[in-house]
């Protein structure tokens, strides 16, 4: 049993395009992020959402759209796709969101665009 | 801002020795929350430690075991008796516990446990 699941793990696509990274987490878990992983392996958080509600948008070109349903999914959209956006996507659920939260990640989806 | 820095890029040790990898951070606040997660080669990354700043206490778990030196803003990570498996990237992490909850990661060393 997966606890968070990320589909795909692969996705390699053409500049321009418009595609999506789907995550759930089968945690019972009311918080869910995604991070971006860089070339050098710079960890940057995206978005966080909690109970569905959007709470951390960092600085993050509108072309991302994220999604939550419910509190059980966070998908990511992103549009208009750019060579620098090829990198590790993570998605990743928490307990809340206070200090003592541990982050439970999915396997991370590496996105590669050309 | 806080910042969170790793100053090893990559390091080495044999297999049964002993490693510490070092972590330093940089913030205003007085409590607040580290952690040490591993990230293998499958990519999933994995908490190794958590230590909250308000203890003293330096937190252990089995093999691992943290210093925390709170005025020194220094959280180092020691890996007793190195397993192959052990082989990872290891990001220490900082989490304020007031304002906007959201991890700080350092960018990680790359730790090779040799055979």
């Amino acid at each position: 049993d997966t606890a968070v699941s990320q589909t795909p793990k692969y996705l390699v696509t053409q500049m321009g395009n418009d595609k999506s990274i789907k995550c759930e987490q089968n945690l019972g878990h009311d918080t869910m992020y995604w991070y971006k992983q860089d070339s050098k392996k710079f960890l940057k958080i995206m978005f966080s959402y909690n109970n569905k509600e959007l709470i951390i948008n960092e600085t993050v070109p509108n072309r991302f759209s994220p999604k939550s349903p419910d509190k059980a999914h966070l998908n990511l959209h992103i549009n208009s796709l750019e060579l620098g956006d090829s990198a590790v996507y993570f998605c990743a659920s928490s307990q809340g969101m206070a200090g003592a939260n541990v982050l439970t990640f999915g396997a991370g989806s590496r996105l590669t665009v050309l | 801002a806080q910042t969170v820095t790793q100053s090893q890029p990559e390091m080495s040790v044999q297999e049964a020795e002993t490693v510490t990898l070092s972590c330093t951070y940089d913030t205003s606040e007085n409590n607040y929350y580290l952690f040490w997660y591993k990230q293998p080669p499958s990519r999933q990354m994995i908490l190794v430690i958590r230590q909250e700043a308000y203890k003293q206490q330096n937190a252990t778990e089995n093999r691992f075991s943290v210093n925390f030196q709170k005025a020194a803003k220094s959280f180092s990570l020691k890996i007793s008796d190195s397993q192959l498996g052990d082989t990872a990237m290891y990001f220490c992490a900082f989490m304020r516990t007031s304002g906007t909850y959201k991890y700080i990661f350092g960018t990680g060393t790359r730790l090779k446990v040799l055979a």
